[in-house]
Order: C-alpha cells, then sequence, then structure tokens
C-alpha cells in the first residue's frame, strides 16, 4: 500500500477500554504528526515526531499516548477516554527539511467513545 | 501563538461561477500557507500553497494570493465545477519549528458547486 495508511478506520469504546491507533507511512518520511478533527471546529493538532523523537505535545490529555517505534510507525494508545474525545483521529507524515513542505494525511480512524 | 480565522463557513455557487475562501492569521512570522481540501469521508489533500516570498501562485482553476502586511491569504477557484464541491481548509506554519511543519488550521469553509 501506498501513501499513509491507518488502521483501524472505525472504532467504538468504552470509557474503560484501552485501544490503540496505528499509523503507517510508506513515503520515506522521518516526521509524524497526529491531529484530531471535531465537527465544526479547526484540526487540532496534538503530537508531532520529527526523527522518531517527539517534538510537540501540544497540551493533550494524558489519556492519550503517543509512541513512535520508528519513522514509518506512529501509535496513539488510549485509555479512560471521556465522550468529547469522539472525533476522526488522523495522521500525518511529512519530509524534514530546512523550509515548510507538504504534509500528507491518511484517512483517519473515526472514534466513537461511549 | 499563531491563530488563523477563515471565512466564509459556507459557500454556494452555480457551476461555472467563481470561489473566493478568505483565511487571517496572526502570527507575522507565518512563512508557510498551504490549502487543503477534503471530501466527504476522505483524507485532507493538499491543493496549493504559498510561501511568504511570493504575492501569488496559480494552479489551473486555483490560485492562492498573499498579503503580508494585512496578514491574510485567499484561496480563489475559477469555473467551479461539482466535483469541486468539498470543505476546504487554510492553514499557517509559524516560523522557528525545525525541520517539521506546525500547521495551525482555520475551521474550513464547505463548499457546494450546484450543476
Amino acid at each position: 500500500e501506498t501513501g499513509v495508511t491507518q488502521t483501524p478506520r472505525h472504532l467504538v469504546m468504552g470509557m474503560t477500554n484501552k485501544k490503540s491507533l496505528k499509523c503507517e507511512q510508506h513515503l520515506g518520511h522521518n516526521a509524524m504528526y497526529w491531529y484530531k478533527q471535531s465537527a465544526k471546529k479547526p484540526l487540532e493538532l496534538m503530537f508531532v515526531y520529527s526523527l522518531e523523537e517527539r517534538v510537540e505535545n501540544n497540551s493533550v490529555p494524558s489519556r492519550f499516548s503517543p509512541e513512535c517505534p520508528n519513522s514509518s510507525h506512529l501509535f496513539l494508545h488510549l485509555h479512560t477516554l471521556q465522550p468529547e474525545d469522539s472525533a476522526l483521529y488522523l495522521c500525518a507524515s511529512s519530509q524534514v527539511v530546512a523550509v515548510p513542505y507538504e504534509q500528507y494525511f491518511g484517512p483517519g480512524t473515526r472514534l466513537t467513545v461511549t | 501563538g499563531e491563530n488563523v480565522e477563515q471565512h466564509p463557513s459556507t459557500l454556494s455557487v452555480q457551476e461555472g461561477d467563481s470561489a473566493v475562501i478568505k483565511c487571517t492569521y496572526s502570527d507575522s512570522a507565518s512563512n508557510y500557507f498551504p490549502w487543503y481540501k477534503q471530501e466527504l469521508g476522505k483524507r485532507p489533500q493538499l491543493i496549493i500553497d504559498i510561501r511568504s516570498n511570493v504575492g501569488e501562485k496559480k494552479d489551473q482553476r486555483i490560485a492562492v494570493t498573499l498579503n503580508k502586511t494585512a496578514k491574510h491569504f485567499s484561496l480563489h477557484i475559477t469555473e467551479t465545477q461539482p466535483e469541486d464541491s468539498a470543505v476546504y481548509f487554510c492553514a499557517a506554519s509559524p516560523a522557528g519549528n525545525t525541520g517539521f511543519q506546525k500547521l495551525v488550521f482555520g475551521t474550513g469553509t464547505r463548499l457546494l458547486v450546484s450543476p
């Protein structure tokens, strides 16, 4: 598969569950991002990994825990979520270069917290 | 930090008309301004971008203009077609990030092109 893939595409979980979202990029990039997309709100940057090091944590609650084992894979571990965490979670990747460059997005995981 | 405002939130046009979406940003040091298109149920995809050293950029029916003094940038779509119907997001990238792009997005504009 090419580009940026995400699994699962849909996830329903209870507030006491633990689950993980997976993102994989096949573009040779070395920066990866997690975004949250809620209805009628802008895309919110959650975490950034550059060269496998977390460089940005945008005041995200600790119930979201990212992991980047290598430059191609990114995980978002979820536990004790709240209903307001229901949203589309998008992963993106880009190349680390001196000037800003395109971010490639995955298709997202639609998360519903019951 | 950077703040991006986008207007209008919805825009309905007839096929063949032009559409204009406007964004303003707050951080004068921002230096990269991409526009993403997100069709229903699909991923956001870059359609055009502009850097702070350029005032205008065109790609077929799509153009983006940047006014650094006023801190606003706009997306122009000419000869709109029904397949242009989607949500469009503007974004700004504050300067100072080493390598990665910290994009701050607007709230999106839902464009509907009627045949």
